[in-house]
């Protein structure tokens, strides 16, 4: 079965300290995993997927097939980047849909 | 630009009202989803639709329906609302089936009295 785990509900930081969103996954299969952000009173949208292997907003995650994992960092967080996170998963083969874990609010503090 | 519209931002129903929730698309997108967005819970698949007027249960579809007459409009339907319905709905639209991304729509958050 398919599951994402977000292990933290809420991860508060003050400004300038690293970041790290944790994201773990289950899937028999090579799957492509995303974040997605939303903002206060903004849609839901994509923040990066693993396959781009870029970074955005200054975020990166890597998919670490051994540890089952796709952890979103940051070195520096801004007031900005406060928002609620998503890790998703999608398969590779056939009709997929997308998998949600729970979300991690992220509080940046001044 | 990837434009998903939904009919209402807030909707305010009584218990065993018949809901209809809009999604609208711009991108010619084949793949249409409605997922119900509650705190700790994350987002849940209710149904989605791969096609006009096909149609696949999610996760959660207990209580609703969907109909998709036309490519760009996937409407989702509460039968006989129940407070247990109360929640945050989001549509999405997919057009890429390779990079698997999808692209939300505002929201709506129902609340059933």
């Amino acid at each position: 079965a398919q599951r994402v785990t977000q292990p933290e509900k809420l991860l508060s930081v003050f400004k300038g300290a690293p970041v790290e969103l944790k994201c773990n996954y289950s899937y028999s299969g090579s799957p492509e995993l995303f974040w997605y952000v939303q903002y206060s009173r903004q849609r839901l949208q994509l923040l990066l997927r693993h396959i781009s292997r870029e970074s955005i907003k200054g975020f990166t995650a890597d998919l670490n097939k051994g540890e089952t994992s796709f952890h979103l960092k940051k070195p520096f967080a801004q007031e900005e980047d406060s928002a609620m996170y998503y890790c998703a998963l999608s398969g590779t083969t056939g009709f997929q849909k997308l998998v949600f874990g729970t979300g991690t609010r992220l509080l940046v503090s001044p | 630009d990837v434009k998903v519209t939904q009919s209402s931002r807030y909707l305010v129903k009584r218990t065993g009202e018949k809901v209809f929730l809009e999604c609208v698309q711009d991108m010619d997108h084949e793949n249409m989803f409605w997922y119900r967005q509650d705190p700790g819970l994350g987002l849940r698949l209710i149904y989605f639709s791969y096609d006009v007027k096909m149609k696949e249960k999610g996760d959660i579809p207990e209580g609703y329906s969907v109909s998709r007459e036309k490519k760009e409009r996937f409407s989702l339907i509460l039968e006989s609302a129940s407070t247990n319905q109360t929640s945050m709905y989001l549509c999405a639209s997919r057009g890429d089936r390779v990079s698997h991304e999808q692209y939300f729509g505002p929201g709506t958050r129902l609340t059933v009295t």
